[in-house]
């Protein structure tokens, strides 16, 4: 157990709705990650908050949207949604000390969009 | 900007044999992390090995080696005795810290290994 907890782990929906993913980070974590792997593909970087701030941004989409609440939880908003945004969501973690490092991850959320 | 290479997308080994994946980067700073990512069939990101730059000694966990090279920029991952457990996507990554961003991290593309039994 990586101690980050995404929310849900599956969710099938339609094009065109709207959805969330919840990710509680591990205790203590200021920074939380975003990312998405489509199917047999690698990761792609989404978007990174540190301590409720946005500090990075990747190939993230207009559609899409992220936030960090004071309490370090994040959610991941994806709207009009399209078939090709079918994918696995990962979100992680990690350390904010200097000489700390390494991602946690969370199990992710399955995302199928019919 | 940091990048990471993964040249083998696929690479297949025996039961029981060792297998070396290979990992360049590409970086301007001296302080950084070095990691090796296992993703198995259940998809679950699973960390194998860490190696902090500023140190010389390769990092080592059971059957999971480095050979760290700082002045060339490589760090692959040695595999001895493979198990059919091993079969998964590995990913090498590199971690900078920034005083006011964070941890920021970059992922190869990958490499697909399947052990043989």
């Amino acid at each position: 157990d990586s101690g980050v907890t995404q929310t849900p782990k599956h969710l099938i929906t339609a094009t065109g709705q709207r959805v969330t993913l919840r990710c509680s980070p591990r205790s203590g974590d200021l920074s939380v990650y975003w990312y998405q792997q489509s199917l047999d593909q690698g990761l792609q970087f989404l978007i990174q908050y540190y301590n409720g701030e946005e500090r990075a941004k990747g190939n993230i989409l207009e559609r899409f949207s992220a936030q960090q609440f004071p309490d370090l939880h994040s959610e991941l908003n994806l709207s009009s949604l399209e078939l090709g945004d079918s994918a696995l969501y990962f979100c992680a973690s990690s350390p904010s000390g200097v000489n700390t490092g390494e991602l946690f991850f969370g199990e992710g959320s399955r995302l199928t969009v019919l | 900007a940091q990048t990471v290479t993964q040249s083998q997308p696929e690479m297949s080994v025996q039961e029981a044999e060792t297998v070396t994946l290979s990992c360049t980067y590409d970086t301007s700073e001296s302080n950084y992390y070095l990691f090796w990512y296992k993703q198995p069939p259940s998809r679950q990101m699973i960390l194998v090995i860490r190696q902090e730059a500023y140190k010389q000694q390769n990092a080592t966990e059971n059957r999971f080696s480095v050979n760290f090279q700082k002045a060339a920029k490589s760090f692959s991952l040695k595999i001895s005795d493979s198990q059919l457990g091993d079969t998964a996507m590995y990913f090498c990554a590199f971690m900078k810290h920034f005083q006011n961003t964070g941890n920021q991290f970059y992922f190869g593309t990958g490499t697909s290994l399947t052990v043989i039994p």
